[in-house]
């Protein structure tokens, strides 16, 4: 079983819409949450954190955390065409593991 | 501030040599991580760096070997190279090693011929 999975993707949404991003993990123990973002040719840049369970929210993006059912999750309202790219999402194991991404396009 | 740097930017290599890639993390960071990103996968953890320390190794052989100096900037090398050592090499620079906030450098990319 892999460690961190994402849905699969390509997941394609209109201008102006909500991008819904799911993530589970297989170490309870886990800590710390991170969500990437990744354009193509490019290194992941850190968009979110999350720590405590519950939502967490930056401008247009909000993370939500529930560890009882090993999730995380990527909500990104408003989308907009720079929006399109690779989301990573990443679990804190004294190391980081990495989701394989899910790949959004925002449509004009 | 400069964010975290790495060296060089491409490289193509053939199959057998050696390859050393180079990270220096942001000021004030005392701890990297390396990782390997191949194509359509997310990134897998090789190393991570601590004061100089190595604290973690990945699933990968020991032909991949690193260290940090003094100043904290790192190297990653990797001996007869393969064909499927062909990635974008990560290098993180991270600011907690508690809650593990990475940030990583532009990467480099190689090529094993």
């Amino acid at each position: 079983q892999k460690e961190v999975e994402q849905n699969s993707g390509p997941l394609s949404v209109p201008e102006g819409a909500i991008a819904s991003l799911n993530c589970t993990y297989s170490d309870r123990v886990s800590q710390s949450f991170f969500w990437y973002r990744q354009y193509s040719g490019k290194s992941p840049e850190l968009i979110m954190s999350i720590y405590s369970n519950g939502d967490k929210e930056d401008g247009r993006f909000t993370a939500q955390l529930n560890k009882a059912s090993q999730y995380v999750s990527l909500l990104i309202r408003d989308s907009q065409p720079s929006d399109s790219a690779t989301y990573l999402c990443a679990v804190n194991d004294y190391k980081l593991s990495f989701g394989a991404g899910t790949t959004v396009t925002v449509r004009a | 501030d400069a964010g975290v740097t790495q060296s060089p930017t491409h490289l193509i290599k053939t199959r057998g040599q050696h390859v050393t890639l180079r990270c220096s993390p942001i000021s004030g960071h005392k701890s990297v991580s390396w990782y390997q990103q191949v194509l359509g996968q997310g990134p897998q953890f090789i190393f991570q760096y601590y004061e100089k320390e190595e604290r973690g190794r990945g699933n990968f052989p020991d032909r991949f070997s690193a260290r940090q100096f003094p100043n904290y900037s790192s190297e990653l090398n990797v001996n007869a190279l393969l064909l499927g050592d062909s990635a974008l090499y990560l290098c993180a620079s991270i600011w907690d090693r508690g809650l593990q906030e990475q940030f990583f450098g532009p990467g480099t990319r190689l090529t094993v011929l």
